[in-house]
C-alpha cells in the first residue's frame, strides 16, 4: 500500500463545475496535508496546506481532511479551463521537525470550455 | 517573488559520468530540498539540508550525493550515473517549518536528465 493514493485521472468536469480531487494516507500519525497544483513540464506550487479535520477554504479552493477516515479532498468551485493541471497531494509525517513530505502521484485535472 | 534556479533544464549524459545539479535560490532559506519525479510513482525526496554543510538522507539516496557550501547553493551529484536515475529533479527551498511561512515550500523548474 501506498504511504499517499491519490487516483491518476484524468477526473474532467465542464467549466463552472464543482472539481472534487481525493487523496488517502496509510500514516495515522500523519500532521499536516497540503495540496500542489503543478503544470504541464513545470514545478508544483502550493495551493493549500490543512492540519485540522473539517473544512478551510481559500478562494475558489475548499481542503477537507477527516483524520478518522484518513482522507482529505480538494474542491475547487467554479472550475475553470486553466485550472487544468496534475493536482498533487502531499502528507508531512509525524515528528519530523522538517518538511519532509511525502507526495502521491497526482490526479490529472480536465476542465473542459 | 521567490526564486529557485535550477542550472541545467536539459541534460543527456552518458552511463558512468559523474553529473552535477545546481540549485540556486534567492530568498535566504534555511532548507532545501532534492527531489526526482517519475510517472507512477510522484515526487520522491533524496536528500534534503537544513544548513550549510548539513545534510540528511530522504526516501531514496541511494547512487547520489549533495554539497551545501554556502547558504543560497545545493548540488546533487550523480557519481556515477545509471539509466535508472534518467528522470526529471525538482529542487525546492523553504524556511524553517516554525517559522511563519515554514509550511510552504517552493520548487525550482525542474532539470530533465537522460543517461544513455
Amino acid at each position: 500500500q501506498k504511504e499517499v493514493e491519490q487516483n491518476s485521472g484524468p477526473l474532467s468536469v465542464p467549466e463552472g463545475a464543482i472539481a472534487s480531487l481525493n487523496c488517502t494516507y496509510s500514516d495515522r500519525g500523519s500532521q499536516s496535508f497540503f495540496w500542489y497544483r503543478q503544470y504541464s513540464g513545470k514545478s508544483p506550487e502550493l495551493i493549500m496546506f490543512i492540519y485540522s479535520n473539517g473544512d478551510k477554504e481559500d478562494g475558489r479552493f475548499t481542503a477537507q481532511l477527516n483524520k478518522a477516515s484518513q482522507y482529505v479532498s480538494l474542491l475547487i468551485r467554479d472550475s475553470q479551463p486553466s485550472d487544468s493541471a496534475t493536482y498533487l497531494c502531499a502528507v508531512r509525517r509525524k515528528n519530523t521537525g522538517f518538511q519532509k513530505l511525502v507526495f502521491g502521484t497526482g490526479t490529472r485535472l480536465l476542465v473542459s470550455p | 517573488d521567490v526564486k529557485v534556479t535550477q542550472s541545467s533544464r536539459y541534460l543527456v549524459k552518458r552511463t558512468g559520468e559523474k553529473v552535477f545539479l545546481e540549485c540556486v535560490q534567492d530568498m535566504d532559506h534555511e532548507n532545501m530540498f532534492w527531489y526526482r519525479q517519475d510517472p507512477g510513482l510522484g515526487l520522491r525526496l533524496i536528500y534534503f539540508s537544513y544548513d550549510v554543510k548539513m545534510k540528511e538522507k530522504g526516501d531514496i539516496p541511494e547512487g547520489y550525493s549533495v554539497s551545501r557550501e554556502k547558504k543560497e547553493r545545493f548540488s546533487l551529484i550523480l557519481e556515477s550515473a545509471s539509466t535508472n536515475q534518467t528522470s526529471m529533479y525538482l529542487c525546492a527551498s523553504s524556511f524553517p517549518l516554525q517559522s511563519y511561512s515554514g509550511n510552504t515550500i517552493y520548487f525550482g523548474e525542474g532539470s530533465w536528465l537522460t543517461v544513455v
